[in-house]
């Protein structure tokens, strides 16, 4: 059965940073795409970004809202997928969700990490 | 990035009646589309595929159809287990997914 456990949100002031992390289990995560999916609350569901498998290149994409401070990285000797966020707003509060994203769907989810930014 | 756009945002039904959907692409998407459903406090659950294929286990009284910019999600027998927000997301750009805005289904 696959398991995506989300860890690291937290409570935080404008330009702050976090790392969010997602162990991954009960599929072959080196093969996989991962996805980071976020929901502002009361608010509907929002892409954030996408990192390739190593043997599809291992590059990441990103929603504009957060090009060029967010950064998506990958371990796989330990399932997991990070979410570095830099530079953050009261706009990026939210749930993030990791999910497992192979061919643009997004068919496994996590139970999401809360992310709250505030001065 | 593609935009897509949901109607309606909202609807109340009674128990046994057609519910349907409309997500509308700002470009044609082919038959890039997916349909989630997300129950509240929940992650959302993968519900149709490429338009109009159900993921296992999803109750044959869910379908989807459509192609190009304009698709179509249709609960046929409302049930009270369906109360949640459903929400599609075009795949056509990989690199730029994105989501519809939501629609809320509620029991009258």
């Amino acid at each position: 059965e696959v398991y995506l456990v989300e860890s690291g949100g937290a409570l935080l002031k404008p330009g702050g940073s976090l790392r969010l992390s997602c162990v991954a289990s009960g599929f072959s995560f080196n093969t996989a795409w991962m996805s980071w999916v976020r929901q502002a609350p009361g608010k509907g569901l929002e892409w954030v970004g996408r990192i390739k498998s190593k043997s599809d290149g291992g590059t990441a994409d990103y929603a504009a809202p957060v090009k060029g401070r967010f950064t998506i990285s990958r371990d796989d000797s330990e399932n997991t997928v990070y979410l570095q966020m830099d530079n953050l707003k009261s706009e990026d509060t939210a749930v993030y969700f990791c999910t497992l994203s192979p061919g643009g769907q997004f068919g496994y989810w996590g139970q999401g990490t809360l992310v709250t930014v505030s001065s | 990035d593609i935009q897509m756009t949901q109607s309606p945002s909202s609807l109340s039904a009674s128990v046994g009646d057609r519910v349907t959907i409309t997500c509308q692409a700002s470009q044609d998407i082919s038959n890039s589309l997916n349909w989630y459903q997300q129950k509240a406090g929940k992650a959302p659950k993968l519900l149709i595929y490429v338009a109009s294929y159900l993921e296992t286990g999803v109750p044959s009284r869910i379908s989807g159809s459509g192609s190009g910019t304009r698709f179509t999600f249709t609960i046929s027998s409302l049930q009270p287990e369906d109360v949640a927000t459903y929400y599609c997301q075009q795949f056509h750009n990989l690199s730029g997914l994105t989501f519809g805005g939501g629609t809320k289904v509620e029991i009258k």
